[in-house]
């Protein structure tokens, strides 16, 4: 069954540096997202991607945030000079329809851990 | 603006018992709704979801769910809980009303433990 893969599974980062986390949605789909969770809070919405461009985005979703599509398969969450307060899960997902009611497919996550 | 609770933080049932994970959610048209688990190490795997039509669902791994619209209420059931059902169970809610563009509103989660 197709998949949604992140790497990596675990990142461990200085306050202040880059960090990229790597997102391989599943292959024919053409929606993608990032949502976070800080530990003990609630799955939160950061952002989807459409067509090469920001479709939505959170208040989460500052200037430190950015996305991109390299290629036709990787989809990644760049955050630029990171915070304490960013430590959290990062879940990629995917779906194959922008509509409300599709299905996202998630990735397995990558935990961030900002020292 | 739209949210979910899940009013059990943690839940523990023996194996074999049957199982009710309450969701509320805030919305002011029929929302679309979701039921996503988590086992340790994994991402969020879609149980079971509800669109239109019939308020009852049935998902996978022997779970429904009902929705009620009176309650703003989408429970997930199982009526026997096996050793492999522990994990957290996240109620979501997707709108595509107001910009929401189908990105979705999660509650905070249960912890589901089971008791041999």
């Amino acid at each position: 069954e197709p998949e949604v893969t992140q790497t990596p599974s675990h990142q461990v980062t200085q306050m202040g540096q880059e960090v990229i986390l790597r997102c391989v949605p599943i292959s024919n789909h053409l929606y993608f997202y990032w949502y976070r969770q800080i530990l003990g809070q609630k799955v939160e919405f950061l952002v989807s991607f459409y067509n090469n461009e920001i479709s939505e985005k959170s208040e989460i979703f500052d200037d430190q945030f950015s996305v991109e599509r390299p290629d036709g398969s990787n989809f990644t969450l760049k955050i630029r000079s990171t915070k304490l307060e960013d430590s959290a899960m990062y879940f990629c997902a995917s779906s194959d329809s922008l509509a409300g009611g599709e299905t996202q497919y998630f990735g397995p996550g990558t935990r961030l851990l900002v020292l | 603006a739209q949210s979910v609770t899940q009013p059990d933080i943690h839940i523990t049932v023996s194996e074999g018992a049957s199982l009710e994970l309450r969701c509320n959610y805030s919305y002011g048209a029929t929302p679309y709704l979701f039921w996503y688990v988590q086992s340790p190490g994994q991402g969020l795997q879609l149980l079971l979801k509800y669109f239109s039509g019939d308020t009852l669902v049935q998902g996978i791994k022997g779970f429904e769910a009902e929705f009620k619209r009176s309650q703003s209420s989408f429970n997930l059931r199982k009526p026997s809980v096996h050793w492999s059902d522990a994990a957290e169970y996240f109620c979501a809610v997707a709108t595509n009303y107001g910009g929401s563009q189908g990105n979705l509103i999660f509650g905070k989660g249960t912890k589901l433990s089971v008791k041999p």
